[in-house]
């Protein structure tokens, strides 16, 4: 079946740690993207690709990286997480030639750094 | 630089009622938006978009360039329609969206 696939969809990790939060598409999409959300905040775009060896950072700046080595496969690594990247991750991928351009979300990590 | 504005946070109004999620955008470019929501313990997923001028779910809306907005209506409000909903503008040559802080609509009894 066609979904997106995120996984934690919890993680409760400790000052220094570093992590990958995974997310994979059997979509079939060249595209894909990360948002954060904070509580009760507006989604931000803090990374997103066209394909595969294609990444570029989004509108807000984000101290996380992101690679993609295969087209359905875009994890987001943190090398030390910290109180400040407490938030909840979405990974989102469209189809390269959908004409109305519309993005399906995966169900997001909730990230909590102690 | 481009933003989106939804002004209300919580919209509670009763089943039956119309409803009227605003959206207003500030783009230097030709815009293009859309409605997103997220249902209780669902994923945030598309409602419509005003390029395909569709009604989803009793839902319309339109654009109007001259106020810059793009407000979400609907004329009698269902239990259903309870959800957290997200206007967003397409950016950076079809590459970005941009969201609004959100509205939560809740429909009362």
């Amino acid at each position: 079946e066609a979904d997106i696939y995120q996984t934690p969809r919890y993680l409760v990790i400790g000052t220094g740690k570093k992590i990958t939060l995974e997310c994979s598409q059997t979509m079939g999409h060249d595209k894909m993207y990360w948002y954060q959300q904070d509580p009760g905040m507006e989604l931000h775009l803090i990374h997103y690709s066209y394909g595969v060896n294609s990444t570029e950072k989004g509108d807000l700046s984000s101290e996380s990286t992101v690679s993609r080595i295969r087209t359905e496969h875009f994890p987001l690594t943190l090398e030390s997480a910290r109180p400040s990247h407490t938030s909840q991750y979405l990974c989102a991928s469209s189809d390269d030639g959908d004409y109305y351009n519309e993005q399906f979300f995966g169900p997001g990590t909730r990230l909590t750094v102690l | 630089a481009q933003r989106v504005t939804q002004p209300e946070k919580l919209l509670s109004v009763f089943k039956g009622a119309p409803v009227e999620l605003k959206c207003n955008y500030s783009y230097s470019g030709s815009p293009e938006l859309f409605w997103y929501v997220q249902y209780s313990r669902q994923r945030l997923q598309l409602l419509l978009r005003h390029i395909s001028r569709e009604s989803i779910k009793g839902f319309t809306a339109d654009l109007n360039k001259g106020e810059t907005s793009f407000h979400l209506k609907k004329p009698f409000a269902q239990e259903e329609d309870s959800a957290m909903y997200y206007c967003a503008l397409l950016t950076g040559g079809g590459n970005k969206l941009t969201f609004g802080t959100g509205t939560q609509l809740k429909v009362e009894l």
